[in-house]
């Protein structure tokens, strides 16, 4: 059975860091792409970043570009969210999702997410 | 970026009712596109990719279709369960993006 179980989220200031990590396991992590993706309070989907497989090939949405850093240790099952320079529109549910295949970038199993709250 | 538009936001209907949703894309994306359904408190659950492909599991009242710039998700028979809402996202490039959400309530 996949499995996605983030944890890491928490209250944080304004100008501040936290790290988030999704542990997966039910499938060979090494082989599939993993994406980031958050939701504010009451609002809807946003999608915040992708890595590939290997690890080579990284995308970011604009509002992040710069601030955060997806990573991922593939002997460890574990994708990472390095998240600088937090600002409080940042506040948001993140989920971890899976690549569906090497042909479909859409997202098959998701993780229950972690709420991160930038406030002061 | 392409942005993608859905509507309506918010759907009333009954049960057995039959429901379309539509999303349309700023520009075409060919057939890179996938529905989710997300009921409160929970991650979003994937229904249909490649604009018309059911996914593994998921109930044969959920049907997707169209390409290029116009596409919809259609519930055929609501049941109590499927009051949630609703998401396209594209895949055509990144970033991806997502639609605004579609909620079905009950009527």
């Amino acid at each position: 059975e996949v499995q996605l179980l983030e944890s890491g989220g928490g209250l944080v200031q304004p100008g501040g860091s936290l790290r988030l990590s999704c542990a997966a396991s039910g499938f060979t992590f090494s082989n599939y792409g993993m994406n980031w993706v958050r939701q504010a309070p009451g609002k809807g989907l946003e999608w915040v970043s992708f890595i590939s497989a290997s690890g080579v090939t990284t995308y970011y949405a604009d509002s992040v570009k710069g601030r955060f850093t997806i990573s991922r240790d593939n002997s460890k099952n574990t994708l990472y969210l390095q998240m600088n320079s937090l600002r409080t529109e940042d506040t948001a549910i993140y989920y971890c999702a899976k690549k569906y295949s090497s042909n479909w970038r859409n997202f098959d199993y998701w993780g229950q997410g972690t709420l991160v709250t930038v406030s002061s | 970026d392409i942005q993608l538009t859905q509507s309506p936001s918010l759907l009333s209907a009954s049960v057995g009712d039959r429901v379309t949703i539509t999303c349309r894309a700023s520009q075409g994306i060919s057939s890179d596109l996938a529905w989710y359904q997300q009921e409160p408190g929970k991650a979003p659950n994937l229904l249909i990719f490649a604009a018309s492909t059911l996914q593994s599991g998921v109930p044969s009242r959920f049907s997707g279709s169209g390409s290029g710039t116009e596409f919809t998700l259609t519930i055929s028979s609501l049941q109590p369960e499927d009051f949630a809402t609703y998401y396209c996202q594209q895949l055509n490039s990144y970033p991806l993006t997502f639609g605004g959400g579609t909620k079905v309530e009950i009527k």
